[in-house]
């Protein structure tokens, strides 16, 4: 069985901080990796996706990628109170996505 | 405009019932899901179409029937309805299989 792994936290953080969150994940022949922020009652929502490794930023957030560890992490610059929700890992693996069991993230004013 | 939307938002029901959940999505994607995600805020696929067709069916027991009469509909049958059915269930739709997924907001079943 596929896996992606991820600390279930609370990361707790300080407004105006950087917050770090990691994923490992079991599939060698993963190519598409993806961060999901969930506040509490809603929907999952995209916010990153990365396929190579590196970095990407888009704003306030960066992926980081690195294949050849299983590695995926999320940082988040400026942390705000509004960003404190649960961020779910997601993996595609054999034409489905496999999502870790999410690190919740509260910022603290 | 709605991306992906799911009907009912909240379903509240006895043990043994049949119910049904409907998922649109407007996007012109040609792939949809359905995921449960329990108590415990794990989700997991459940099933996935793509075009009208049966692409992933995870273990999942027979009482439960997905059904896709155009490629934007994706619905959910459940059939004697049992208590750890309770969860919430999302719809999702992706413009191939393994791509990013948009999510529908939910259907918080209970049944009790």
């Amino acid at each position: 069985q596929k896996e992606v792994e991820q600390n279930s936290g609370p990361l707790s953080v300080p407004e105006g901080a950087i917050a770090s969150l990691n994923c490992t994940y079991s599939d060698r022949g993963s190519q598409s990796f993806f961060w999901y922020r969930q506040y509490s009652g809603k929907s999952p929502e995209l916010i990153m996706s990365i396929y190579s490794n590196g970095d990407k930023e888009d704003g306030r957030f960066t992926a980081q990628l690195n294949k050849a560890s299983q590695y995926v992490s999320l940082l988040i610059r400026d942390s705000q109170p509004s960003d404190s929700a649960t961020y779910l890992c997601a993996v595609d693996s054999s034409y489905k996505l496999i999502f870790g069991s999410g690190t919740r993230l509260l910022v603290r004013p | 405009d709605t991306a992906v939307s799911q009907t009912p938002k909240y379903l509240v029901t006895q043990m043994g019932n049949d119910k049904s959940i409907k998922c649109e999505q407007n996007l012109g994607h040609d792939t949809m899901y359905w995921y449960k995600q329990d108590s415990k805020k794990f989700l997991k696929i459940m099933f996935s179409y793509n075009n009208k067709e049966l692409i992933i069916n995870e273990t999942v027991p027979n009482r439960f029937s997905p059904k896709s009469p155009d490629k934007a509909h994706l619905n959910l049958h459940i059939n004697s309805l049992e208590l750890g059915d309770s969860a919430v269930y999302f719809c999702a739709s992706s413009q191939e299989a393994g791509n990013e997924q948009y999510f529908g907001p939910g259907t918080r079943l209970t049944v009790t």
